[in-house]
């Protein structure tokens, strides 16, 4: 099976731009999460998704929102980009979204923000 | 609600000697347990978990983990370091008290020196 895929990989904006995320999950896995990566704050929760509905929220602006098709391919969305939202964005899949199931990453898109 | 305190921020040994990652849990409920390791630019990938099963958990390239309820700790642990070991490693504690499915510690550097 393909892993998680992720586009882009780079991305470089100025501040008060908006930027779209995409992750492809592992075919069959129905959630997706998003977490958010800086050296200062380490991993975050940004949300999940699961049958197109957002079923988690990490406690991130409104500025940050997501949605999830039908085929379970998720993007998130930054709107009015600040200099703290460059970071690594990291995807997740895993088939239910249970607590002991595994979650498979992918290599994240990494955002700069001048 | 679930934290998980990773009680190292930076670890370092020697190529052939013993490692260590120390990991302490909070939770309410019965948790799962990860350890999830990431090396320089690219994702997160899953060296073990426990989910109530055995409390002795084996991993991936050598790694182990044990599950001490009574200390609620879950360290990591590999008899011999090899130099592509060097990586950041994330333990994670997940369980169904919390709305955030998914709880990151802040992250251990393992340096493994020649």
């Amino acid at each position: 099976k393909a892993g998680v895929t992720q586009t882009p990989r780079y991305l470089i904006k100025t501040r008060g731009q908006q930027v779209t995320l995409s992750c492809s999950p592992i075919s069959g896995h129905r959630s997706v999460s998003w977490y958010q990566q800086t050296p200062g704050q380490g991993l975050q929760f940004l949300f999940e998704y699961f049958s197109e509905t957002q079923r988690n929220k990490g406690n991130f602006p409104g500025r940050f929102s997501g949605r999830q098709f039908s085929n379970s391919r998720s993007e998130m969305n930054v709107s009015t980009l600040e200099l703290g939202d460059s970071a690594l964005y990291l995807c997740a899949s895993s088939p239910e979204g249970l607590n002991w199931e595994t979650q498979y990453f992918g290599p994240g898109t990494r955002l700069l923000v001048l | 609600a679930q934290s998980v305190t990773q009680l190292d921020s930076h670890v370092s040994v020697s190529e052939g000697t013993p490692v260590l990652l120390r990991c302490n849990y909070s939770s309410s409920y019965s948790p799962s347990l990860f350890w999830y390791v990431q090396h320089p630019n690219k994702g997160l990938q899953l060296l073990l978990k426990y989910t109530s099963a055995a409390t002795l958990v084996k991993g991936i390239n050598g790694f182990e983990a044990e599950f001490k309820k009574s200390e609620t700790s879950f360290h990591l642990t590999k008899p011999s370091a090899h130099m592509s070991d060097a990586a950041e490693y994330f333990c994670v504690v997940s369980d169904l008290s919390g709305t955030y499915k998914y709880i990151f510690g802040t992250g251990t550097r393992l340096k493994v020196l020649a």
